[in-house]
């Protein structure tokens, strides 16, 4: 079945950097494109970015272009984001979700998500 | 600009059936969406895509309660046979060229 763990949350302080990992399985990781949507405490949805299946596309929400970077290792089955001059509104759980149909950019696996508080 | 609008909140008594909708803003009434659920405190699960046609695809393990129809730019979910376990947050989500937008989400309460 399906299984999509993200990993590497934590507390950390404005500035700082953070890197987060989404573990896949169950399927053919590099047939998919991946995404990275970030939940506020109480808050809505919100897509943070996207990688192509074969890493030659990426494209990034503006609240966070220019400081945080996706990648995945395809051998590995990993999907990252690189979060680098983190502010306290990037505060959220940070949730990976597998992209069904090339070209249509909508989820049908998410993980459980990751939490990062960004705090002094 | 695209923006799907949602209710904040919806209830329905425990056994009936509830509709919601999510709107298309001006001018995007041909765009497909997603219905995505989210229970308490647990990570969102997909419901099903829907096209502008009204025809829909379900995610894996989805119950025949949960069906998707569409009218011009309005989006439609409707549960019916309501269980306790569907009280949660439903988003919609769509897309454009090198984007992704998500309703503000309706919270729906089971009575």
């Amino acid at each position: 079945q399906v299984q999509l763990v993200e990993s590497g949350g934590g507390v950390v302080q404005p500035g700082r950097s953070l890197r987060l990992s989404c573990a896949a399985s169950g399927f053919t990781f590099s047939s998919h494109a991946m995404h990275w949507v970030r939940q506020a405490p109480g808050k809505g949805l919100e897509w943070v970015a996207v990688i192509s299946d074969d890493v030659s596309h990426k494209y990034y929400a503006d609240p966070v272009k220019g400081r945080f970077t996706i990648s995945r290792d395809n051998p590995k089955n990993t999907l990252y984001l690189q979060m680098n001059s983190l502010r306290p509104e990037d505060t959220a759980v940070y949730y990976c979700a597998r992209q069904l149909v090339r070209g249509q950019w909508y989820f049908d696996y998410w993980g459980q998500g990751t939490l990062v508080t960004v705090s002094s | 600009q695209l923006v799907l609008t949602q209710s904040p909140s919806a209830s329905a008594s425990l056994g009936a059936s509830v509709k919601l909708t999510c709107t298309l803003s001006s001018g995007h009434n041909t765009y497909a969406i997603a219905w995505h659920q989210q229970q308490p405190q647990k990570g969102p699960r997909y419901l099903m895509k829907l096209n502008s046609d009204g025809s829909h695809s379900k995610g894996d393990g989805i119950p025949d309660r949960f069906s998707g129809s569409s009218s011009g730019a309005e989006r439609y979910l409707t549960i019916s046979s309501l269980q306790s376990e569907d009280e949660a947050d439903y988003y919609c989500q769509t897309w454009g060229t090198g984007f992704v937008v998500f309703g503000g989400g309706t919270k729906l309460t089971v009575l």
